[in-house]
């Protein structure tokens, strides 16, 4: 357990509904990411966080997702209109600011399943 | 602009080495290492940063050439918990991190 956690860890949906995905970050660790994985391949970056602050958002990110971060804790992901290309697991980490000496810290993630 | 690793897979003998390579195309400021078991979520192993600094595990060791761009992740005496898919990590510029394309790494007894 790295001190991370996410919410659920898994969610199968039909195509063309709307999920969200929570994540609660180690409680001192200002930075924080999402990141989407398929099978067999690494982790692909989303979106990252520094406190409240959304600071990058990768170019391959459709507008179907949105990720907050209200008052710099915990963090939500949501994808509208679900696709199945959309099915993933979806890994969100934290990390300490300040340096960039410090490793992330990953949790658990949610699989995702679109039908 | 993701990492590129060698090999992509590599089967050991416990007790035997292995070396897993990491190579950029863009200049590097710091390498990550990570390992992932099935249905895991990645787990640190070590960041190298130029100039020298290291900071990891005490039984892995890594190496970072900053004029070649390339990292290199040395297993010694490999056991079998060291099974799993082992990514490097990077941030070019800005916070957009990159993990490399992974190399899987399998002991056997």
């Amino acid at each position: 357990d790295t001190g991370v956690s996410q919410d659920p860890r898994h969610k199968i949906t039909k195509r063309g509904q709307n999920v969200t995905f929570r994540c609660d970050p180690i409680s001192e660790h200002n930075r924080l990411y999402w990141y989407r994985q398929t099978l067999g391949q690494g982790p692909e970056f989303l979106t990252y966080f520094q406190n409240e602050a959304q600071l990058e958002k990768s170019r391959l990110l459709s507008d179907r997702f949105s990720a907050e971060r209200p008052k710099g804790s915990f963090s939500t992901l949501e994808i509208q209109r679900t696709e199945q290309g959309d099915s993933a697991m979806y890994l969100c980490a934290s990390r300490l600011g300040g340096s960039s000496y410090n490793e992330q810290f990953f949790g658990p993630g949610t699989r995702l399943t679109v039908l | 602009q993701q990492p590129v690793q060698s090999p992509q897979a590599v089967i050991l003998r416990e007790g035997e080495d292995a070396v897993i390579n990491c190579s950029s195309s863009k200049a590097l400021y710091s390498v990550h290492w990570y390992r992932q078991k099935h249905g895991e979520a990645p787990v640190f192993l070590m960041i190298l940063l130029k100039g020298g600094e290291q900071k990891g595990h005490e039984k892995i060791s890594a190496s970072f050439n900053e004029k070649k761009q390339q990292s290199s992740l040395y297993l010694t005496a490999s056991q079998l918990s060291y099974s799993g898919t082992y990514f490097c990590g990077t941030e070019y510029t800005g916070n957009q991190f990159y993990f490399g394309t992974g190399t899987s790494l399998t002991v056997i007894p």
